[in-house]
């Protein structure tokens, strides 16, 4: 069980336009999910909590216009980069949280590779 | 703002040999969660603690919870390439995990 899908997997576009990236909890419903991004060799920076039917928390130094979060169901939540640029380029990884109490897991989806031209 | 220090860094060992990796903070955590990840993919839940002095074992992989619950370690025997991988630790606390940067893990056969 707590299997995460995103998609797409990779995704390469031109400067300007913008990506969505999907992130589905599979077998149990999350009410958190989390969007991440991460460079090479480099741990994982949060960039956004996501609660189902409620607003994005984003920490600091993120533009919250330029990383669009939707988490529309408890299983389902959508990270859309508007506008995209070369220096977006990254790994982005979500996860979903699996509600039991006192517990903080996570469960990571396999990421996405993000390339701007 | 709660930090995490995992140490090292890197480690790049034959393969046989045992190792342990360290992960700290001046911070209580309600749980602490050890993740291993390959290039290009998310990281794999490996284990979670939240019991003060808790121990668990996953095949080679033993993982001790500090009795404090600021810091944990993550000892692997007889280390094998498969074990390759970025190894992260993890605290919970809240809803929020806080990463360790991180540690480079390299068996060489």
């Amino acid at each position: 069980g707590a299997v995460v899908s995103q998609h797409p997997s990779r995704v390469i576009c031109k400067s300007g336009t913008s990506v969505k990236i999907e992130c589905r909890s599979l077998d149990f419903q999350a009410t958190t999910m989390f969007w991440y991004r991460q460079f090479p060799k480099q741990s994982l920076m949060l960039m956004a909590t996501s609660n189902e039917g409620s607003k994005a928390t984003y920490e600091q130094g993120v533009e919250k216009d330029k990383f669009l979060i939707n988490h529309a169901s408890l299983t389902l939540s959508t990270l859309t980069v508007t506008s995209a640029h070369p220096e977006d380029s990254s790994f982005y990884i979500c996860s979903a949280r699996r509600g039991l109490a006192g517990f903080n897991e996570q469960f990571f989806g396999p990421g996405t590779r993000l390339t701007v031209l | 703002t709660q930090l995490l220090e995992q140490s090292p860094q890197f480690l790049s060992i034959q393969e046989g040999e045992n190792l342990t990796v360290y992960c700290n903070s001046s911070s209580v955590f309600s749980s602490l969660q050890w993740y291993r990840q390959e290039p290009g993919e998310g990281p794999v839940l490996l284990v979670t603690v939240v019991t003060g002095g808790e121990v668990k074992k996953l095949k080679r992989l033993t993982f001790q919870f500090g009795d404090a619950r600021k810091d944990s370690s993550l000892h692997i025997t007889a280390a094998q390439p498969g074990d390759t991988g970025l190894y992260l630790c993890a605290g919970g606390s809240n809803y929020k995990l806080t990463f360790g940067k991180g540690t480079l893990l390299t068996v060489n056969p």
